[in-house]
């Protein structure tokens, strides 16, 4: 039982260049999140999915989409990567609705040159 | 506004030498508050989630408690690996689980 497993764990883009970010989850959850963490901000949500086919906007959307095309999966995708967005980026899963626990990977060290 | 204030940002204990870190928070309806362990270089690690005013919950060395407006976190007679972030979030009504988080308390314990 992994848990939550993101790839890559390690990644440097050229400004303009694209990603996607990958993050699998085998318990099951029906929600999952994407976060960015920045030195003296705090864990910032992104994007977060309710189920599979569905997404919504967070705090920081901007130069970020994402897709959940399968219930275990929720994909993190950079268009046009700027150094802004140079950050530990980290996924989360959760039950359903309710007052659930999220449960975090490892994340993945993004720098943007 | 929704917000969540974590202090100190850094703290420094001696092994043995208990103390407290806070997350005073802003919320409209609280459905949970929830502390979360992050080692450097890893993912935040769930420890407590509590829910209403009063509310008291432990693990080894931990003890978290809730007022209405902030929460602490007890670390009593703390051992090196107790260091780590510590950090705190709320959630608020709606029908996700989305969290805010504070910025986190920076805790190393020195032997």
């Amino acid at each position: 039982n992994a848990g939550v497993t993101q790839t890559p764990k390690f990644r440097v883009l050229k400004t303009g260049q694209s990603m996607t970010l990958l993050c699998a989850q085998d318990m099951n959850h029906e929600y999952m999140y994407w976060y960015r963490q920045d030195p003296g901000m705090g864990l910032r949500l992104i994007h977060y999915s309710v189920g599979e086919g569905t997404t919504a906007k967070g705090e920081v959307p901007d130069g970020y989409n994402v897709s959940r095309l399968k219930k275990q999966n929720f994909l993190l995708g950079l268009e046009s990567a700027a150094p802004s967005q140079t950050s530990v980026y980290f996924c989360a899963s959760s039950y359903a609705q309710g007052r659930n626990i999220q449960y975090f990977g490892a994340g993945t060290r993004l720098s943007v040159l | 506004e929704d917000q969540v204030t974590q202090s100190p940002e850094a703290l420094r204990l001696q092994e043995g030498e208990s103390s407290s870190l806070n997350c005073s928070y802003t919320v409209s309806g609280l459905r949970g508050l929830f502390w979360y362990r992050q080692d450097p270089g890893k993912g935040p690690e769930f420890l407590f989630t509590l829910y209403s005013a009063g509310e008291e919950k432990e693990k080894e060395r931990l003890k978290a408690t809730l007022t209405k407006k902030e929460s602490f976190l007890h670390i009593t007679a703390p051992k090196p690996e107790d260091s780590a972030t510590y950090l705190c979030a709320v959630q608020g009504p709606g029908n996700t689980d989305k969290l805010i988080f504070g910025t986190g308390t920076r805790l190393q314990v020195f032997p």
